[in-house]
């Protein structure tokens, strides 16, 4: 069964520290891993996007790594601001349709406390 | 900031009455999804469109309906709101061809009492 897990289901930090959200997926074929912002009451925004031959790739304080082999993918935040308080969802996308379905995580909530 | 907008943001409406959820974007986009959120759940997608008169239902259940006349505009239309119906509706678009990438309305938080 293709799933998308993302770990922790929440997490809060101090603004100014650093952290590290995972995401594992068993989604076969796989075509690209991405990663997304919601915050609060809104629509996901776009963090990264990243295909089978891409390992890793940043977006300003923002840094996702992909291990394809493991099926394993991070998303570090550097520097952390309250603005980084949101939801970030991992999305993995198949080569198995014309659409390229795509399978989402459930999100970690990050709060970033002053 | 991408250019996709859904209205009305916030509905709250008694059983039984139809309702349309608007959502146009004008990026010229041919594909546009529909999406069902609840809390701490992960998205699902209730309908999509390739393109003019192109509708297709995705994977979970909904009594919901969509049209697609023009390729900026994607109403989702509920005949008769139930309870059930109560969550937040997520419309997005993606180019093609290329990467994929979605671009999402700020969504419409729906409460049918």
């Amino acid at each position: 069964k293709n799933q998308v897990e993302q770990s922790p289901q929440s997490l809060i930090i101090l603004e100014g520290k650093n952290c590290t959200l995972q995401c594992n997926y068993t989604v076969s074929p796989f075509s690209n891993l991405r990663w997304y912002k919601q915050d609060t009451g809104r629509g996901p925004v776009s963090l990264t996007i990243m295909t089978f031959s891409e390992n890793t790739k940043s977006n300003g304080r923002y840094t996702a790594t992909l291990d394809a082999d493991t099926k394993q993918s991070s998303l570090h935040i550097t520097a952390s601001q309250l603005s980084d308080s949101a939801s970030y969802i991992c999305v993995v996308s198949d080569r198995g349709s014309t659409l390229g379905r795509l399978y989402f995580g459930r999100g970690t909530q990050l709060t970033v406390w002053p | 900031e991408a250019d996709i907008y859904q209205t009305p943001r916030y509905l709250v409406i008694g059983t039984g009455k139809k309702i349309t959820l608007e959502c146009s974007q004008t990026m010229g986009h041919d594909k546009m999804y529909w999406y069902q959120q609840d809390p701490g759940m992960e998205l699902h997608l209730i309908h999509y469109s390739y393109g003019v008169n192109s509708t297709e239902k995705g994977d979970l259940s909904s009594e919901s309906t969509v049209s697609r006349i023009r390729t900026e505009h994607f109403p989702l239309t509920l005949e008769s709101a139930r309870p059930s119906h109560t969550s937040q509706y997520l419309c997005a678009s993606s180019e093609t061809p290329g990467t994929g990438e979605l671009f999402f309305g700020e969504g419409s938080r729906l409460t049918v009492l």
